[in-house]
């Protein structure tokens, strides 16, 4: 079975902090993505990426970078926290060329900035 | 633009009772597929359809692509409080490169 492992469960940080999710798929996967899930607003697009080193902005980019230096592992960088970031976010993978293909999801990153 | 839209936003059943839950597209759906979440969980893949028409089973849960390719419904049959949580429906649609979801639906099984 494909596994995507999101580095923390929970996190909690303060306003300002540099913030780094991390996020590893074991299947080879070429598309990554990061996701932010909240009450009334359902799962929003942050970033993805369908290739090393490539990345796309998704629906709301704004406060957050991406890094991908191995095609395994994507990084969600929040440059400097702040309280509208409290949120859970969620990384998922596929594979192809094809957008159309299953997602794969992580079990979620639960984040609290104060 | 929210282009999903999910109905109900929640839901309350009786144990073995049946349930339906919607999601419903403004644009032609060129793939839907069902997740299901734990509260504070990751989503897990449930089904997904592709032809207008379709229709799959698994278990006690059945979801349905309508002819048109705008709307599907998932229903359970007979439910369990196996059954609560939230379920989200997630499609791409022409024009986007990539998997937008609905809102949810929560679903809650009382004993």
């Amino acid at each position: 079975d494909v596994k995507v492992t999101q580095s923390s469960r929970y996190l909690v940080k303060r306003t300002g902090e540099k913030v780094f999710l991390e996020c590893v798929q074991d299947m080879d996967h070429e598309n990554m993505f990061w996701y932010r899930q909240d009450p009334g607003l359902g799962l929003r697009l942050i970033y993805f990426s369908y290739d090393v080193k490539m990345k796309e902005k998704g629906d709301i980019p704004e406060g957050y970078s991406v890094s991908r230096e191995k095609k395994e592992r994507f990084s969600l960088i929040l440059e400097s926290a702040s309280t509208n970031q409290t949120s859970m976010y969620l990384c998922a993978s596929s594979s192809g060329t094809d957008y159309n293909e299953k997602l794969f999801f992580g079990s979620g990153t639960q984040l609290s900035v104060l | 633009s929210q282009e999903l839209e999910q109905s109900p936003q929640s839901l309350i059943v009786q144990e073995g009772k049946n349930l339906t839950i919607n999601c419903t597209s403004s644009k032609t759906l060129y793939g839907l597929y069902w997740y299901k979440q734990k509260y504070g969980e990751g989503l897990i893949f449930l089904m997904m359809l592709q032809k207008g028409g379709e229709e799959k089973s698994h278990e006690k849960i059945t979801a349905k692509l309508d002819e048109k390719k705008q709307q599907s419904s998932l229903h359970i049959t007979a439910s369990q409080p196996s059954h609560a949580g939230i379920y989200l429906c997630g499609a791409v649609t022409n024009g986007n490169n990539r998997l937008a979801f609905g809102k949810g639906n929560q679903v809650v099984v009382i004993p």
